[in-house]
């Protein structure tokens, strides 16, 4: 069973464009929403999380967006560069919960062409 | 401040062999976990503590064992290895439960 969707699993986007990468959860009980990014050779590292109090935060040029009722979240990447380019997992969990909660998408393979 | 350390970065096995994972965190971390990464499958939980000398297991446990006697060390146990079990191995701590921090894998071919 696969708790978090996660599409598409491969993006292209030129420089300076936006890259989009979309997540959707089943289980209504999750309330911390974190994207990991992952370079190659690399161990994934955390992106920027939010919780489901919110509707959006912004961090530089990535913003999540939340869609609590349609329990789905997103990823933008705005002014997308080259060095974009990795993997980004979404993931979904318990906030204040056990690790052992922490549920990953398939991950999205981006791109960016100069 | 090396964060978590993960030895070693390759290793290749033949099937039936035994060997363990090592996996170190300096940031008095409660919460360590091992996790698998397959193309295409994203990374999927194998086992986790939530501090010394407790653990539980993850959605793929089979085939391997943990231990936690110490806060710093997390060692991922295969018993016998299989073919199945070629993959990339990560160990995570966090502080908290949900904020992971992951080391940098291990490269795993079963042969």
């Amino acid at each position: 069973q696969q708790q978090v969707k996660q599409s598409p699993q491969s993006l292209i986007v030129q420089k300076g464009g936006i890259s989009i990468i979309n997540c959707a959860y089943e289980n209504t009980a999750f309330d911390y929403f974190p994207w990991y990014q992952q370079f190659p050779g690399k161990g994934p590292a955390l992106l920027i999380a939010i919780r489901p109090d919110v509707s959006e935060k912004k961090e530089g040029r990535f913003t999540i967006s939340f869609n609590k009722s349609a329990k789905q979240f997103s990823l933008h990447i705005m002014d997308s560069q080259p060095g974009d380019s990795a993997t980004y997992f979404c993931a979904a969990s318990y906030y204040g919960g056990s690790q052992g909660n922490l549920i990953f998408g398939k991950g999205t393979k981006l791109s960016v062409k100069p | 401040n090396a964060g978590v350390t993960q030895t070693p970065k390759f290793q290749v096995l033949k099937t039936g062999q035994s060997m363990t994972l090592q996996c170190a965190q300096d940031m008095n971390h409660e919460y360590m976990s091992w996790y698998r990464q397959d193309p295409g499958m994203g990374l999927r939980l194998i086992h986790y503590s939530v501090g010394a000398g407790i653990t539980d297991q993850g959605e793929v446990p089979n085939g391997y064992n943990v231990s936690r006697s110490t806060t710093e060390d997390f060692p991922l146990r295969l018993l016998s290895a299989a073919p199945s079990q070629t993959s990339v191995y990560f160990c995570a701590s966090s502080p908290f439960g949900w904020e992971a921090f992951f080391g940098q894998g291990t490269r795993l071919t079963v042969v």
